[in-house]
């Protein structure tokens, strides 16, 4: 049973837009979310994170929004561009298993030039 | 300069044997783990250690073995068991200091049974 769930498999976005990946969840005893990106043949490399008690992280391009009530949230990347064009995950952890993560399925994202 | 070093980078098994991968790390972190990712599919945790000499079977741990003799050090062994091994084996970390906890990857290992 897939605890961390992210529906889209792939999203193709024109450069300088705005990319949107969602990620749905079903554990309410997730206490902190992480975003990776991932390019083919290569370690996943972190993104931006935010905890349970916020709603927004900002990190430059990249903003994370969290949705608890709706057990939701996304990545938005703003203005989207060639390099971006990776697979990303989205992770959970649970605050009473250490640093344990469930990772989703991830989301191809494909910016054209 | 620190991060998490994986070897090889490709890997070539015969059916019926064993093979170990290897997974270092400088960060002083605590923590470590093995992941596998399949084709399309997102990460599965293999094993986990939280300290040395102890480690803890993850979601798939049927076919593989670790040790955790140093906290530098956490070698993967798959073992003929593995039913289906050919993936691509992820190594992280984590310092459990920060609150943050967020665990640094290496660059994989692609482990191809021919």
């Amino acid at each position: 049973d897939q605890q961390v769930k992210q529906n889209s498999p792939s999203l193709s976005v024109q450069e300088g837009r705005i990319s949107i990946l969602n990620c749905d969840y079903t554990n309410s005893m997730f206490d902190y979310f992480l975003w990776y990106k991932k390019y083919p043949a290569e370690g996943p490399t972190f993104l931006i994170s935010i905890s349970s008690i916020k709603d927004k992280n900002e990190d430059g391009r990249f903003t994370v929004f969290l949705n608890k009530s709706a057990k939701h949230l996304s990545l938005h990347i703003v203005p989207s561009q060639p390099g971006d064009s990776a697979v990303y995950f989205c992770a959970a952890r649970l605050g009473n298993a250490g640093n344990m993560l469930t990772f989703g399925g991830g989301t191809r994202l494909m910016v054209k030039p | 300069d620190g991060g998490i070093t994986q070897s090889p980078k490709y890997l070539f098994r015969k059916e019926g044997q064993n093979v170990t991968l290897s997974c270092e790390q400088n960060l002083n972190h605590d923590a470590m783990y093995w992941y596998r990712q399949d084709p399309g599919q997102g990460l599965r945790l293999i094993y986990y250690s939280q300290i040395v000499n102890d480690f803890q079977k993850g979601d798939i741990a049927e076919g593989y073995s670790v040790s955790r003799e140093k906290k530098e050090s956490f070698p993967l062994t798959v073992t003929s068991a593995q039913k289906n091994p050919t993936a691509f084996y992820l190594c992280a970390s984590s310092s459990p200091d920060t609150y943050t906890d967020t665990q640094y990857f290496g660059p994989g290992t692609r482990l191809t049974v021919l």
